[in-house]
């Protein structure tokens, strides 16, 4: 079975502080990708950083970077230097192969001044 | 490039009615879907396709329809309105990638907020 499982519904973060967004998943297939998005409060899902299953290093951009430890099947997402413009869901997402994506129920982020 | 495409923004409708949510994308993407959102529960999948003239359910298929005659459109359907349709939804194309692929994103239209009444 494919899941994909976000422990935090809210989350609290200092402006210019880091944190670290959880998520596990569960996959028997050799080969995925996980992904994580933000959702706004205006609505749209935007793209924010990708992790191979054969990935040796862990995928950085910008201030993003994704925490991927195989072994205990997570992908955790780290912003770092907390902006008030990082409010949002942040919403983690699983593709094996076989195309369909799964994702996680969301962590709703607030990045207090 | 206009991405993927969304219509209407909004919609009620009557418990009851039918009505089409249309989706483009102008990526020549393979991969579309149908997702919706309801609080506390993330996206959910309601239909895909991997192509032209193939479609596949998701997780939440039933009162919904679709159909996939080109690659750049993918309407959903619903049949006949019930008020556990309430949603937003949202429709996301992308890559396929070699061998079924899993490494491309996808990209989503900016979403369909339906209220049934």
């Amino acid at each position: 079975a494919q899941k994909i499982t976000q422990t935090q519904p809210g989350m609290f973060v200092q402006e210019k502080e880091a944190v670290t967004l959880d998520c596990t998943y569960d996959t028997s297939d050799p080969s995925y990708g996980l992904f994580w998005y933000k959702q706004p409060s205006s609505g749209e899902m935007i793209f924010l950083i990708y992790q191979g299953s054969y990935d040796q290093q862990n995928a950085t951009e910008g201030r993003y970077s994704l925490n991927f430890q195989k072994a205990r099947k997570s992908a955790n997402l780290v912003i770092s230097a907390s902006q008030l413009g990082d409010s949002a869901m942040y919403f983690c997402a699983m593709r094996p192969t076989g195309n369909q994506f799964y994702f996680g129920t969301g962590t709703s982020l607030t990045v207090i001044p | 490039n206009a991405g993927v495409t969304q219509t209407p923004k909004f919609q009620v409708l009557k418990t009851g009615q039918s009505m089409t949510l249309q989706c483009a994308q102008d990526m020549n993407h393979e991969y579309m879907s149908w997702y919706r959102q309801d609080p506390g529960m993330g996206l959910r999948l309601i239909h895909y396709s991997v192509g032209a003239g193939i479609t596949d359910q998701g997780e939440v298929p039933n009162g919904y329809n679709v159909s996939r005659s080109t690659t750049e459109d993918f309407p959903l359907r619903l049949l006949s309105a019930a008020p556990s349709q309430t949603s937003v939804y949202f429709c996301a194309s992308s890559y396929l990638g070699l061998a079924g692929g899993f490494t491309d994103t996808q990209y989503f239209g900016p979403g369909t907020r339906l209220t049934v009444l």
